[in-house]
């Protein structure tokens, strides 16, 4: 049973557009709501993240919006560069005892900015 | 951030040994996580490592498959062992921040069994 579902897949966007990738959660125990940008033989790298109290949350051309009643998050990068280009991971997680727990993640979608 | 760093960065083993992977970070951290991220896939825990106490293992992954060590606060293992081809992956370890409230990874260790 799939978790956390991230759509689309792969994405292809001009430079200086706005890239969008979508996720959907099940379980409504879920507190935290992370992106990780990963680069090709590179860890994930947190980007962002969101917690249910809040409906959007923006650092610099990132953003987070999150709608608790649909159970669907979603990021916006602004003005789209070819450094973008990567593959973009959401999570999910119950957060418990000082933790941000363990992490459920989506497929990933791999972003290719054109020039 | 936490500084993590692991070892080896990569290796290529043969079917039917075993690999330990290391994994050390800057600071004190009460939790420490290790995924596997199969090739063009997602990321999978295998199991949380709380020092000083059995780690937790998600459903599918076992201790005679990855034992794991947790000596210290700054410090765990996860060996691989008996491997087989199926084994190919990333394996990688994270961590909670100091305020417990983001999680971080390490460069993670490619992993190819032949």
């Amino acid at each position: 049973q799939q978790q956390v579902k991230q759509s689309p897949q792969s994405l292809i966007v001009q430079k200086g557009g706005i890239s969008i990738i979508n996720c959907a959660y099940e379980n409504t125990a879920f507190d935290y709501f992370p992106w990780y940008q990963q680069f090709p033989g590179k860890g994930p790298a947190l980007l962002i993240a969101i917690r249910p109290d809040v409906s959007e949350k923006k650092e610099g051309r990132f953003t987070i919006s999150f709608n608790k009643s649909a159970k669907q998050f979603s990021l916006h990068i602004m003005d789209s560069q070819p450094g973008d280009s990567a593959t973009y991971f959401c999570a999910a997680s119950k957060s418990y005892g000082g933790s941000q727990g363990n992490l459920i993640f989506g497929k990933g979608t791999k972003l290719s900015v054109k020039p | 951030s936490a500084v993590i760093s692991q070892k080896p960065s990569r290796d290529i083993c043969q079917r039917g040994t075993s690999l330990t992977i290391q994994c050390q970070v800057d600071s004190q951290v009460t939790m420490m996580f290790w995924y596997r991220q199969q090739p063009g896939q997602s990321l999978t825990l295998i199991a949380t490592a709380n020092q000083g106490s059995e780690a937790t293992y998600e459903s599918g992954f076992v201790i005679d498959k990855f034992p794991i060590s947790r000596p210290n606060l700054t410090f765990s293992t996860l060996t691989v062992s008996n491997m087989s081809p199926e084994d190919s992956s990333i394996y990688l370890c994270s961590v909670d921040s100091y305020l417990g409230n983001e999680q971080f990874f390490g460069p993670g260790t490619r992993l190819t069994v032949l």
